[in-house]
């Protein structure tokens, strides 16, 4: 069975940074790409970033680009995503996501973990 | 203001047919597969439908997906209140090289 736990969220404020973690069992965690999606409070579903199975390829929203950075332990089968220079409107859900492919560029995404939230606050 | 445009609702009566549509453009939906999401408040979102059509083994068959041109439709047939949830669209959008979602849309289930 596919699971996908992710930690790391908290209160933080403006300005500073924070690294969530997506720890994945049950599958062959190197065959996919891997996304991270939020969701501000009453809002919609927003693509954040994604990153290939090796690692060699990622893509990011603007809205975050310069500031985020998506990697991955394939030894370790967990996915991070470092976010630096925190913003008020990067609060959140953040959710790890199993893409279908492995190129890095997001097809479509058939496994997802409960989420951890995110707060920007001071 | 998503990529992707959906009716913020759509309501239909039990056992009832919906149809939800999606609207992009000639740099998303026109030249890439699209996805269909359900996502129930404190719950992951859950695939519904790939590639345009296609569905996960678990899916039952009332839910359908259809794509042409710049536009694709997400159709649930024998409505429960069980389907009450936001649905999302998804593809890949050439221009931004990043993915989209729409809006999302609320199912209601009279």
């Amino acid at each position: 069975e596919v699971q996908l736990l992710e930690s790391g969220g908290g209160l933080v404020q403006p300005g500073g940074s924070l690294r969530l973690s997506c720890a994945a069992s049950g599958f062959t965690f190197i065959g996919h790409a891997m996304n991270w999606v939020r969701q501000a409070p009453g809002k919609g579903l927003e693509w954040v970033s994604s990153i290939s199975g090796t690692g060699a390829g990622t893509y990011f929203a603007d809205s975050v680009k310069g500031r985020f950075t998506i990697s991955r332990d394939n030894s370790k089968n967990t996915l991070f995503l470092q976010m630096n220079s925190l913003r008020v409107e990067d609060t959140a859900v953040y959710y790890c996501a199993r893409d279908q492919g492995t190129s890095g560029r997001p097809h479509y995404f058939d496994n997802w973990g409960q989420g951890t939230l995110v707060t920007v606050s001071s | 203001q998503s990529v992707l445009t959906q009716p913020p609702s759509v309501s239909a009566a039990p056992g009832q047919k919906v149809t939800i549509s999606c609207s992009g453009s000639s740099s998303n939906i026109a030249y890439n597969y699209v996805s269909w999401y359900q996502h129930l408040p404190g719950a992951a979102p859950k695939l519904l439908i790939y590639d345009s059509n296609k569905r996960p083994s678990g899916i039952p068959d009332r839910f359908s997906g259809s794509q042409s041109g710049t536009s694709a439709t997400l159709g649930i047939t024998g409505l429960q209140t069980g389907d009450e949830a936001d649905y999302y669209c998804g593809t890949w959008d050439s221009s931004l090289s990043a993915g989209v979602f729409g809006g999302g849309t609320k199912l209601t289930v009279l």
